[in-house]
């Protein structure tokens, strides 16, 4: 049940894209994107729902692709406050009754 | 203004030793959760809580247990220490199918 995210590891200059992916076997009611710098709580980036909307802000965004159970997080112009490692979380159900599990994360490192 | 608090934030701790993690959120969510996060940064579920109930206990050693006074606090007792229970521990919490909180982590080292 535990998502797919690739890749493990990307690294970036300054300004650069990048595109995080995240792949479940099973049918999704949501998908929820975390960073989590070094020594700290993941904090919450943004949560995408079975039939919602495209999300984003700032230069970040993200998609839910229902028909292929995949999520991807984009981050245009990437800024050294980017770096962290990035977690989706995926939900089965809206009931409560399914965990929010996660992936192993992406390791975003953002150089000058 | 915290929205998910622990205590304490590390704790060191000889083996065999018995310690407790204490969890408080005001955000007035029904469910609440422990996550293990390990050297490989893995987060891993332990045991979530809704309404004071147990509803998700994975396959954790049972000198872990868990304990809900009532919905805004959640604790972890852990027995008999072991080297191999050194991680970050993440007390998080939610409402059904919306954002889940996380806790500043206690880091646990057991020597």
């Amino acid at each position: 049940q535990q998502p797919v995210q690739s890749p493990q590891a990307v690294i970036l200059r300054e300004g650069e894209d990048a595109v995080i992916n995240c792949s479940s076997s099973k049918a999704l009611y949501s998908v929820h994107w975390y960073r989590q710098k070094h020594g700290e709580a993941p904090v919450f980036l943004m949560i995408l729902l079975k039939g919602g909307e495209q999300k984003g802000h700032d230069k970040i965004s993200a998609s839910f692709n229902e028909k292929k159970q995949q999520s991807s997080l984009y981050l245009t112009a990437s800024q050294l406050s980017y770096s962290g490692t990035y977690f989706c979380g995926t939900e089965l159900s809206r009931d409560g009754s399914e965990k929010l599990v996660f992936g192993k994360g992406t390791k975003l490192t953002v150089n000058p | 203004d915290t929205a998910v608090s622990q205590t304490p934030k590390y704790l060191v701790t000889q083996m065999g030793n018995d310690k407790s993690i204490k969890c408080e959120q005001n955000l007035g969510h029904d469910t609440m959760y422990w996550y293990k996060q390990d050297s490989k940064k893995f987060l891993k579920i332990m045991f979530s809580y809704n309404n004071k109930e147990l509803i998700i206990n994975e396959t954790v050693p049972n000198r872990f247990s868990p304990k809900s006074p009532d919905k805004a606090h959640l604790n972890l007792h852990i027995n008999s220490l072991e080297l191999g229970d050194s991680a970050v521990y993440f007390c998080a919490s939610r409402t059904a199918g919306e954002t889940q909180y996380f806790g500043p982590g206690t880091r646990l080292l057991v020597l």
